[in-house]
């Protein structure tokens, strides 16, 4: 257990619809980063917020937004959802050591 | 481009095989190298390397890092059904503030 915990577990939507997946990073943690796991590939890079600002992007479009709060938990928000956004989604916090990130169970996004 | 190319990508052994799974990257501002295990979701973290040629163990598993030649392995001794998992290689990318995984080698571990 890594203290990194996610909501919803599963979420089914359809193509068009938006939606809002949550993280809460382990204590002590500052950085929130999120990835997307396709199935059979590794995580891609999304963006990563450190003490609620932005703080780098990946190849992802202007669709795919972010928040974090001032209690460092965090939000991934998803516009006008395609079929090609079915993943896990993951989130991980990192402390004082950005790149050792400890990850939460995921949640697992079908878009129908 | 930065990448990260993990193979084999599949491996099926037996009880109590050794197993080396290989990671080789391309990454620029290269920070450190992870290994993570990934069972049904979360990957959980096995390794951090940063330094070249210094082994990091625990327990049945060991990782080591080649910073000159941009690869490391994992290696697996006495492997056990637990075993059974997706192995990740990861690079963080100091200038982007981002891990940099690769695909992912698929262990089978059969009694």
């Amino acid at each position: 257990e890594t203290g990194v915990t996610q909501s919803p577990t599963h979420l089914i939507k359809t193509r068009g619809q938006q939606v809002t997946l949550r993280c809460s990073s382990q204590s002590g943690h500052n950085t929130v980063s999120w990835y997307q796991q396709a199935l059979g590939q590794g995580p891609q890079f999304i963006f990563q917020y450190y003490r609620e600002e932005e703080n780098g992007r990946g190849n992802f479009p202007p669709r795919f937004s972010g928040l974090q709060f001032p209690n460092y938990s965090s939000e991934l928000n998803v516009n006008a959802l395609e079929l090609d956004d079915s993943a896990l989604y993951l989130c991980a916090s990192s402390g004082e050591r950005a790149d050792t990130q400890y990850f939460g169970p995921g949640t697992r996004l079908t878009v129908l | 481009e930065d990448k990260v190319v993990q193979s084999p990508l599949s491996l099926v052994v037996h009880e109590g095989d050794t197993v080396t799974l290989n990671c080789s990257y391309e990454v620029t501002n290269f920070r450190s190298l992870l290994w993570y295990k990934q069972e049904k979701k979360a990957p959980t973290f096995l390794f951090m390397l940063t330094s070249s040629g210094i082994e990091k163990k625990s327990g049945r598993l060991s990782s080591i890092l080649d910073k000159k030649e941009l690869f490391s392995i994992l290696n697996i001794t006495a492997t056990q059904t637990g075993d059974s998992a997706v192995y990740l290689c990861a690079v963080f990318s100091g200038g982007y503030n981002k891990l940099i995984f690769g695909a992912g080698t698929r262990l089978a571990v059969h009694p």
